[in-house]
């Protein structure tokens, strides 16, 4: 299994709810991270995950919420989002800090209403 | 703040034309250097991986170069075809960390 999986593909909430992003990999990768693209501009780095451990967080808003239960599966919560988090959230995983190429999921495009 | 920036931001070619498109970075704390092809709704493709200073690739009708010195690399597309219509990112990676910084993108669009 050479992908990234996230799910789902596409989520629409309201304000107030809760609700989780997944992302899945099998290649054993060590390392998974979460960007965030609004149209027509560049991915940006939300978090990176290195062995289980929260690496790297770039001063997200703490209404997002990473998780990452065991070296396959990462998580993100979501909870009282405002409309300008509507973005497609990507996800990437990577053999540790390496020069290889990273491989990423497909995307769910979020929508907060 | 890394800037990593993309030129031409969009780009409408014939088809057979040739092509190319520069990726500027920041040449202090070099890693790697990564090309990907982005079709919308689908993943990123790694197209390259880069490391040194001098480094061409190729994949078919597409090369890239990299010069680490001056923090720029050049993707060339010879003889385009309209499957080549994508966005074309490139992305550097800060060395010692994990920081992984996307350029700000081509969108090129081939005519039949």
């Amino acid at each position: 299994d050479t992908e990234v999986t996230q799910t789902p593909k596409h989520l629409v909430m309201g304000m107030t709810n809760k609700k989780s992003l997944k992302c899945e990999q099998h290649m054993g990768h060590r390392a998974m991270y979460w960007y965030k693209q609004k149209a027509k501009k560049p991915p940006e780095l939300m978090f990176v995950y290195s062995y289980e451990k929260l690496s790297i967080n770039e001063s997200v808003p703490s209404r997002f919420s990473p998780e990452c239960p065991n070296s396959s599966l990462l998580n993100l919560h979501l909870h009282a989002l405002q409309p300008e988090d509507s973005a497609l959230y990507l996800c990437a995983s990577s053999q540790g800090r390496t020069a290889d190429g990273y491989t990423f999921g497909s995307g769910t495009r979020l929508t907060v209403v | 703040i890394l800037n990593v920036e993309q030129s031409p931001q969009s780009l409408h070619v014939q088809e057979g034309d040739s092509t190319n498109f520069t990726c500027s970075f920041p040449s202090s704390n070099f890693y790697a250097l990564h090309w990907y092809r982005w079709e919308t709704a689908k993943s990123p493709e790694a197209l390259f991986v880069m490391t040194l200073n001098g480094d061409e690739k190729k994949k078919g009708r597409i090369s890239a170069t990299l010069n680490t010195k001056e923090g720029y690399s050049y993707l060339y597309i010879k003889g385009s075809q309209p499957e080549d219509s994508a966005t074309y990112l490139c992305a550097f990676l800060i060395s010692g960390t994990y920081k992984y910084i996307f350029g700000t993108g081509t969108r090129l669009k081939v005519l039949a």
